[in-house]
């Protein structure tokens, strides 16, 4: 039930290309569905997030798509760069009991973006 | 602003000895998360705290973990007796009030030999 399915496992998109990556989930009570980006030797950083309630949200070249009925949602990175090559992580997030949010991660995609 | 930060960023001791791990979360966050991250097992929360009070431990894989955090800038994971399978990079979050993103530390990289 807590389980959130990501893939691909990893991708390699030419420069100027869209790279995307899919996740799913079985939990209904999940309420909020962050990327995060991960750098070698550093914690995820925070990407773009979503709430339910909303199909799309973009920021920049960065854009979620997501289908509510369908428990799936998906990261679209447009006009990918070399800059972009790293690991990105879908997550979901219930509330805890006492307060603040449980993350679920993905099992990550590893990008990498060539000339 | 300072972020979360973590420390050692690398440990390498031997099995059986004492690993204690620190992390300052950002100031006036209420919320602090330890998660460990292993290639099998990814990303997972090991234990978290709302005001300095631990809320859920349930992740903590065994009695050898243990969490403090004696205030509110902070925390420490502690492992005793450390074992091999130990080996991971545990990181420190935290978020300022609920429902609000977590923000990450760059770990502490835990080698058990």
């Amino acid at each position: 039930q807590q389980q959130v399915k990501q893939s691909p496992q990893s991708l390699i998109v030419q420069k100027g290309g869209i790279s995307i990556i899919n996740c799913a989930y079985e939990n209904t009570a999940f309420d909020y569905f962050p990327w995060y980006q991960q750098f070698p030797g550093k914690g995820p950083a925070l990407l773009i997030a979503i709430r339910p309630d909303v199909s799309e949200k973009k920021e920049g070249r960065f854009t979620i798509s997501f289908n509510k009925s369908a428990k799936q949602f998906s990261l679209h990175i447009m006009d990918s760069q070399p800059g972009d090559s790293a690991t990105y992580f879908c997550a979901a997030s219930t509330e805890l009991t006492g307060g603040g949010n449980k993350l679920t991660f993905g099992t990550g995609t590893q990008l990498k973006v060539e000339l | 602003d300072a972020g979360v930060i973590q420390s050692p960023r690398h440990e390498v001791t031997e099995m059986g000895q004492e690993v204690t791990l620190r992390c300052k979360p950002i100031s006036g966050h209420d919320y602090l998360f330890w998660y460990r991250q292993t290639m099998m097992r990814g990303l997972e929360l090991l234990i978290y705290f709302n005001n300095n009070v631990p809320i859920d431990d349930s992740g903590m894989p065994e009695d050898r973990f243990s969490a403090k955090m004696p205030n509110a800038s902070f925390s420490t994971l502690k492992i005793q007796p450390s074992e091999p399978r130990d080996s991971a990079v545990y990181f420190c979050a935290s978020s300022p009030r609920r429902g609000q993103p977590q923000h990450f530390g760059d770990g502490t990289r835990l080698s058990i030999l």
